[in-house]
């Protein structure tokens, strides 16, 4: 069970749209509709931002959007915002009833 | 809302074991799943095993299949998570957090997280 592969990090001025993309293979990412994306503020828990690889929870915001291609999920935050700055992972399902996380991105607002 | 509390922080030496519970309080326990994940400093996120309380299964990781033992008391709305043969490269901040019980597919609420250290 290999973590997924997360870029370390990323930027985007306010207002403006990035992308984390998170590549797994065809026995997690590429398996399954089962990708989830988490927030995480320094000294914080994480906070489930984005399931099933496109759902939201009630309360996040909808500039928080998500898909997937063949083997790579991609979390997308529009309208960036200074409060968006914050490590962001990606988590899969890997079959016998187990998970993997990504490594995690670092995401700066400029 | 369901909430999830987790107990103190430990200090361990290595070879030893450290027990964390995370007591679930405001929601229904058994219906979920509950996983435990760790954060080793400057480190990412690592899921570690995860337990269905109404069957009281549980699945590991393969790192962390000879070491760990995740349990769940039902009556008390409790998970617990015992680590055993401890090494300095095991401190962390673990988590446990509830998950659905059909779908693998999220992880939510989280608790609190709770530091273990492993120093002689």
């Amino acid at each position: 069970q290999s973590a997924l592969t997360q870029p370390a990090s990323v930027s985007g001025s306010p207002g403006q749209s990035i992308t984390i993309s998170c590549t797994g293979t065809s026995s997690d990412v590429g398996n399954y509709n089962l990708v989830s994306w988490y927030q995480q503020h320094p000294g914080k828990a994480p906070k489930l931002i984005i399931y099933e690889g496109t759902k939201r929870p009630s309360g996040v915001s909808n500039r928080f959007s998500g898909s997937k291609s063949g083997t790579t999920a991609s979390l997308t935050i529009s309208g960036l915002q200074a409060e968006d700055e914050a490590d962001y992972y990606c988590c899969s399902y890997a079959g016998s009833s187990t998970s993997v996380f990504g490594g995690g991105t670092n995401l700066t607002v400029l | 809302q369901v909430q999830l509390v987790q107990s103190g922080a430990e200090v361990k030496k290595p070879g030893s074991s450290v027990t964390v519970s995370c007591k679930a309080s405001g929601g229904t326990f058994s219906s979920y799943t509950i996983s435990w994940v760790r954060q080793a400093p400057g480190q990412g996120l690592e899921w570690m095993g995860r337990i269905i309380p109404i069957f009281g299964t549980a699945n590991y990781a393969q790192k962390f299949q000879d070491r760990v033992t995740i349990t769940a008391d039902e009556p008390t709305s409790t998970a617990y998570m015992e680590l055993s043969s401890l090494r300095s490269d095991d401190t962390a901040v673990y988590y446990c957090a509830r998950g659905g019980i059909r779908k693998y597919s999220w992880f939510d609420p989280w608790g609190q997280g709770t530091l273990v250290t492993v120093s002689s």
